[in-house]
């Protein structure tokens, strides 16, 4: 069974730019959590994704978008990069959204560093 | 407000000792607790949860944690560390208010002494 990936490992953009990162479930996973993971702090929930509809979403502006694929495989678009989206940012899957049951399962995450 | 805090930001334990890191919240609803371990380069890992039940639940690794309702309190603890529990170790709560989504403590960042 292949766990969550996630690519890039690294990253580097300038201010303005915009990014893509990508994650792909583990097999048999319907649902994507995105975190954002500033240094020194816990994970932030961004957004998570069922069967390709957003199903919920923390405190992060519009400018932090994402898309599911059939395949249940996700990106996160950060546009308009600013200094402080600097962060690791984490994609988890689990088999279905909704309650705690459902145990998420972390990729090791992409390192963004904005300049 | 609901909320996480992991009153220690470093934690240096010798190999052999006891440990236990203190994970206290502010959730109005009732309460599903985790802890999660993050080794570098790897990903989130759950050590344990708690739903109901028994107050004192098992986890992977040797870990253990205790659910204190009165003191709001869900504290890791493994009797003997091994030098590879290094690693920064976070508490999350979930539940209702907050549509079920993970509230992540800052993290305790655990240091091994030979």
């Amino acid at each position: 069974e292949t766990g969550v990936t996630q690519s890039p490992t690294h990253l580097i953009k300038t201010r303005g730019q915009q990014v893509t990162l990508r994650c792909s479930s583990q097999s048999g996973h319907n649902t994507v959590s995105w975190y954002q993971q500033a240094l020194g702090q816990g994970p932030q929930f961004i957004f998570q994704y069922y069967r390709e509809e957003e199903n919920g979403r923390g405190n992060f502006p519009p400018r932090f978008s994402g898309l599911q694929f059939p395949n249940y495989s996700s990106e996160l678009n950060v546009n308009a990069l600013e200094l402080d989206d600097s962060a690791l940012y984490l994609c988890a899957s689990s088999r279905a959204a909704g309650g705690p049951y459902n145990e998420q399962f972390f990729g090791p995450g992409t390192r963004l560093t904005v300049l | 407000a609901q909320s996480v805090t992991q009153p220690d930001i470093h934690i240096t334990v010798s190999e052999g000792a006891s440990l236990e890191l203190r994970c206290n919240y502010s959730y109005g609803a009732t309460p599903y607790l985790f802890w999660y371990v993050q080794s570098p380069g790897q990903g989130l890992q759950l050590l344990l949860k708690y739903f109901s039940g028994d107050t004192l639940v098992q986890g992977i690794k040797g870990f253990e944690a205790e659910f204190k309702r009165s003191q709001s309190s869900f504290n890791l603890r493994k009797p003997s560390v091994h030098w590879s529990d290094a690693a920064e170790y976070f508490c999350a709560v979930a539940g209702m208010d907050s549509n079920y989504q993970l509230i992540w403590g800052a993290g305790t960042k655990l240091i091994i002494k030979p």
